[in-house]
């Protein structure tokens, strides 16, 4: 199988305070994750795209010093919200690619909450 | 860019029906393509991949792929309750700064009723 965690799944914070979600790819090894945001009823919206052992590469629109990104080994990335607000409360999902492989799997989701 | 479009259904078939979901890509370059299944408040799952022209059967589903009118097809034969979702094509960018990234298309939602 192909297993992705993330945790937290779901958090209510603060508006002001930094979040920070972790995506692990449990059974495989990934060079390469995904972290995207869906709003509801929207489409999946690609956020950026990290690289282990190299700096992530936003996608055009999103902060970089607002979603801070690292993905320190094969398996594990993380995102973390800085000074949240209302306006970042969405449904965050990682995705791991497989190496040697195109498919892409998920996480089950980080829903935030920011107060 | 690429573009990736789906009908946007809804799409609504009864319990034993054939579900047939249809994208289209712009890029005739793209060379790998996906679909996954959204159930709602859920991430999406990966049901199905196909790389070459023709058909690809995993149970209960099937998956076509045709490059030359750059159209890709899933059919869920015998479709159940459970197979309620939002359906998504994926196509995969193949070079330079695309390189892995998937595009996805908006998702056609899938009702079946009993």
């Amino acid at each position: 199988g192909a297993v992705v965690s993330q945790h937290p799944s779901r958090v209510i914070c603060k508006s002001g305070t930094s979040v920070k979600i972790e995506c692990r790819s449990l059974d495989f090894q990934a060079t390469t994750m995904f972290w995207y945001r869906q709003f509801p009823k929207q489409s999946l919206m690609l956020m950026a795209t990290s690289n282990e052992g190299s700096k992530a590469t936003y996608e055009q629109g999103v902060e970089k010093d607002k979603f801070l990104i690292n993905h320190a080994s094969l398996t594990l990335s993380t995102l973390t919200v800085t000074s949240a607000h209302p306006e970042d409360s969405s449904f965050y999902i990682c995705s791991a690619k497989k190496v040697s492989s195109y498919e892409q799997y998920f996480g089950p989701g980080t829903r935030l909450t920011v107060t | 860019q690429k573009e990736v479009e789906q009908n946007s259904g809804p799409l609504s078939v009864p319990e034993g029906a054939i579900a047939s979901l249809n994208c289209t890509y712009s890029d005739r370059g793209s060379q790998s393509f996906f679909w996954y299944r959204q159930y709602s408040g859920k991430s999406p799952e990966l049901i199905m991949s196909i790389y070459s022209n023709g058909d690809k059967e995993d149970g209960r589903f099937t998956a076509q792929l045709n490059k030359a009118s750059q159209y890709v097809s899933l059919l869920i034969r015998d479709s159940q309750p459970s197979d309620s979702a939002t359906y998504l094509c994926a196509v995969i960018g193949n070079r330079g700064s695309t390189l892995g990234r998937l595009y996805f298309g908006r998702g056609t939602q899938l009702t079946v009723w009993p």
